[in-house]
């Protein structure tokens, strides 16, 4: 089946310690984004890229890094200048177009520092 | 600048009562909106889109939304209340600053009771 896969879906990290969350999809997207979802405050993008190669910052950057290396892979390293990591993580992948516009989300990533 | 509002962080309805969730969004050009679901853990689920083609739009489940120009406005409903429809829903809008990105709303939950 097509789909986007995230792993691990639940994570620990110790303050101090990078981690690296993995997003594969198999639907032949384009475009490739990572969102942040925290309690009462929707999604907010972190990274996104239009292109293999290429990638741009979103709202939320900062104490993040990506790669697009492959068109099917968009892994996200949550580093440890990222002063508030706790959140659950949300990769989605789409055909990069205005018209249609529609997401496709994984599963998604918790990640818990302790 | 787009952005979304969702009036409402919490919605309570009785099972078989019209559902409501409202959802205002601020553009300077017509937008294409959105509504996601998402249960709990999960990633989110398009429930319908709109885009130009007709203002009032029909998603899964039995859900409906229509676009107002007028009053800048893009609500959720649904006729009749399930149990299985309780989860969060966002509203979202698509902008294009240097690439094609989706802008959540905080967020809607929907309890429904028996």
């Amino acid at each position: 089946d097509g789909g986007i896969t995230q792993s691990p879906k639940y994570l620990f990290r110790k303050e101090g310690q990078n981690v690296t969350l993995s997003c594969e999809q198999n639907l032949n997207h384009d475009a490739m984004y990572w969102y942040r979802q925290d309690p009462g405050q929707g999604l907010r993008l972190i990274y996104y890229s239009q292109i293999v190669n290429d990638f741009q910052k979103g709202d939320i950057a900062e104490g993040y890094s990506v790669s697009r290396e492959k068109k099917e892979s968009f892994p996200l390293t949550v580093t440890s200048a990222q002063k508030n990591p706790t959140a659950f993580y949300l990769c989605a992948s789409g055909t990069g177009g205005l018209y249609t516009g529609e997401l496709f989300f994984g599963e998604g990533s918790r990640l818990t520092v302790l | 600048a787009q952005s979304v509002t969702q009036l409402g962080s919490h919605v309570s309805v009785s099972e078989g009562a019209l559902v409501l969730l409202r959802c205002n969004y601020s553009s300077s050009v017509p937008p294409y909106l959105f509504w996601y679901v998402q249960y709990p853990n999960q990633g989110l689920q398009l429930l319908l889109k709109y885009t130009s083609a007709a203002t009032l739009v029909k998603g899964i489940n039995g859900f409906e939304a229509e676009f107002k120009k007028s009053e800048t406005s893009f609500h959720l409903t649904k006729p009749s209340a399930h149990m299985s429809d309780a989860a969060e829903y966002f509203c979202a809008v698509t902008r294009n600053t240097g690439g094609f990105k989706t802008i959540f709303g905080a967020g809607t939950r929907l309890f429904v009771k028996a």
